[in-house]
C-alpha cells in the first residue's frame, strides 16, 4: 500500500536555531500534502496545505514565517521551523493523499517529535 | 464549518470484552468518515473510511463503524478486543474530495487482562 515516510522521527535543537522536517511519498506521487501538529493527549490540528509547485495555505493563526513549507516535488514536502523556541516543542505528522484516486483516504507518516531545548 | 466530538476521553475495557467508541460530527452535507489508530509515538493507521453507501463499514483489524446521519454519528466498535488495541483512536470528518480532515479529540482505550 502507499506510504509516507516522514524524517527525522525525533530531533532535539537549541532554542533560536532552524529544524527541517521531510515528508515523502514513497510510492505515489502526491499534489498536495498536509501538515498536523499535534501537542501531548491531544487531537491533531492541522497547520498548512502544501502545494506542489506552488505556495503553501496555511490555517488561520498558523505563522507563515515561522514555518516554511517547500513542496518542490511530487513526492516531498518540508516543514522547517525556524528560530524555533520550546513552545514549538510539538509531535509534528504529514500525510499525503493518492492523486486520481477518487475517495481514497489520506496517508500519514510516522510523525517527527521536535524538542526544543 | 465541520468538527468532530468524541465525548470519551478514556475507555478502559477487558480483553476478549467489546469495544464501542463513540463520534459525532456537525456538518451540512453528508460528510467523509474516518476512523483512525495511532500508537504511542507514531503516526495514524487508517482503520476504515465512510463516503457513501453501505453504512455499516468494516475496517481492518476486526473493526467496523456505523453511520447514521439521523444521530450525526459515526461509532466504531469492535467486537472483542486484544491487548494490541490498546492506543488512541480519532475520529475524522472532511468534506467530500477536500481532505482537509479536522479531527476529535481522541479516545484512548486501555486494555486489561
Amino acid at each position: 500500500g502507499a506510504v509516507v515516510s516522514q524524517h527525522p522521527s525525533w530531533v532535539i535543537c537549541k532554542s533560536g536555531t532552524s529544524v527541517k522536517i521531510e515528508c515523502r511519498s514513497l510510492d505515489f506521487q502526491a499534489t498536495t500534502m498536509f501538515w498536523y501538529r499535534q501537542f501531548p493527549k491531544q487531537s491533531l490540528m492541522l497547520m498548512a496545505t502544501s502545494n506542489e509547485g506552488s505556495k503553501a495555505t496555511y490555517e488561520q493563526g498558523v505563522e507563515k514565517d515561522k514555518f516554511l513549507i517547500n513542496h518542490a516535488s511530487l513526492t516531498l514536502s518540508t516543514l522547517t521551523v525556524t528560530s524555533a523556541h520550546p513552545e514549538d516543542s510539538s509531535f509534528y505528522i504529514c500525510s499525503a493523499r493518492e492523486p486520481g484516486q477518487g475517495n481514497s483516504p489520506l496517508h500519514f507518516g510516522n510523525g517527527t517529535r521536535l524538542t526544543v531545548t | 464549518a465541520q468538527s468532530v466530538t468524541q465525548p470519551d476521553i478514556h475507555i478502559t475495557v477487558s480483553e476478549g470484552a467489546s469495544l464501542e467508541l463513540r463520534c459525532n460530527y456537525s456538518y451540512g452535507a453528508t460528510p467523509y468518515l474516518f476512523w483512525y489508530v495511532q500508537s504511542p509515538g507514531q503516526g495514524l493507521q487508517l482503520l476504515l473510511k465512510y463516503f457513501s453507501g453501505d453504512t455499516l463499514v468494516q475496517g481492518i483489524k476486526g473493526f467496523e463503524a456505523e453511520f447514521k446521519r439521523s444521530q450525526s454519528s459515526f461509532n466504531l466498535r469492535k467486537p472483542s478486543v486484544h491487548w494490541s488495541d490498546a492506543a488512541e483512536y480519532f475520529c475524522a470528518v472532511g468534506a467530500p474530495n477536500d481532505y482537509k480532515l479536522s479531527f476529535g479529540a481522541g479516545t484512548t482505550v486501555t486494555v486489561r487482562a
